[in-house]
């Protein structure tokens, strides 16, 4: 199993540029999540999906838009990008609530 | 407002000291609460806590959850440089997860 797999690791945008981060996991997880982490910072929750054609809004959702067609994938969407979007970007999934969350390795994203 | 807070924020001991990490809550739906380690790159999965007064022990590491109190707290015992990262505390706040800012343990030889 791959786990959580995120594409790509590090992009750089410029002001009002849109791009899709990528979020895969192979485990038939129901549950995803999509966090952002500033520096020096824990992890604050944008969106998340609790199964295929369900999400919800976490504590920072605006400015993102997210998808849940299939089990397996759950692409973030920045529309128009701006500097206070420059963050790393996790993508995780979980089997159910009250389990562990795995994480993918990260996105490196700086709006310029 | 929903928040979850974690102390020290930072934290430097020695090699074989005890370290005691805190992690307080205020959420509106609590389903459980949860540790992560975090080193260079992506979380990694410590404990998972939904009952008060169970302690969860894997190894140097244990931890316990004061539903009443609302906090939870992680203990290492027998610190190595290795244990050096970010504790991470979350809660599942009824799937809305709410993380604290993070504890950063510098463990020295």
């Amino acid at each position: 199993n791959a786990g959580v797999t995120q594409t790509p690791k590090f992009r750089i945008l410029k002001i009002g540029q849109s791009m899709t981060l990528q979020c895969t996991q192979d485990m038939n997880h129901n549950y995803m999540y999509w966090y952002r982490q500033d520096p020096g910072m824990g992890l604050k929750l944008i969106y998340y999906s609790v199964g295929a054609g369900i999400t919800d809004k976490g504590e920072v959702p605006n400015g993102y838009n997210v998808s849940r067609s299939t089990t397996e994938d759950f692409p973030l969407r920045l529309e128009l990008a701006a500097p206070s979007q420059t963050s790393v970007y996790f993508c995780a999934s979980s089997y159910s609530t009250n389990t562990e969350q795995f994480f993918g390795p990260g996105t490196r994203l700086t709006v310029l | 407002e929903d928040k979850v807070v974690q102390s020290p924020l930072s934290l430097v001991v020695h090699e074989g000291d005890t370290v005691t990490l805190n992690c307080s809550y205020e959420v509106t739906n609590f389903r459980s609460l949860l540790w992560y380690k975090q080193e260079k790159k992506a979380p990694t999965f410590l404990f998972i806590l939904t009952s008060s007064g169970i302690e969860k022990k894997s190894g140097r590491l244990s931890s316990i959850l004061d539903k009443k109190e609302l906090f939870s707290i992680l203990n290492i015992t027998a610190t190595q440089t290795g244990d050096s990262a970010i504790y991470l505390c979350a809660v599942d706040n009824n799937n809305d997860m709410r993380f604290g800012a993070g504890t950063r343990l510098t463990v020295k030889p």
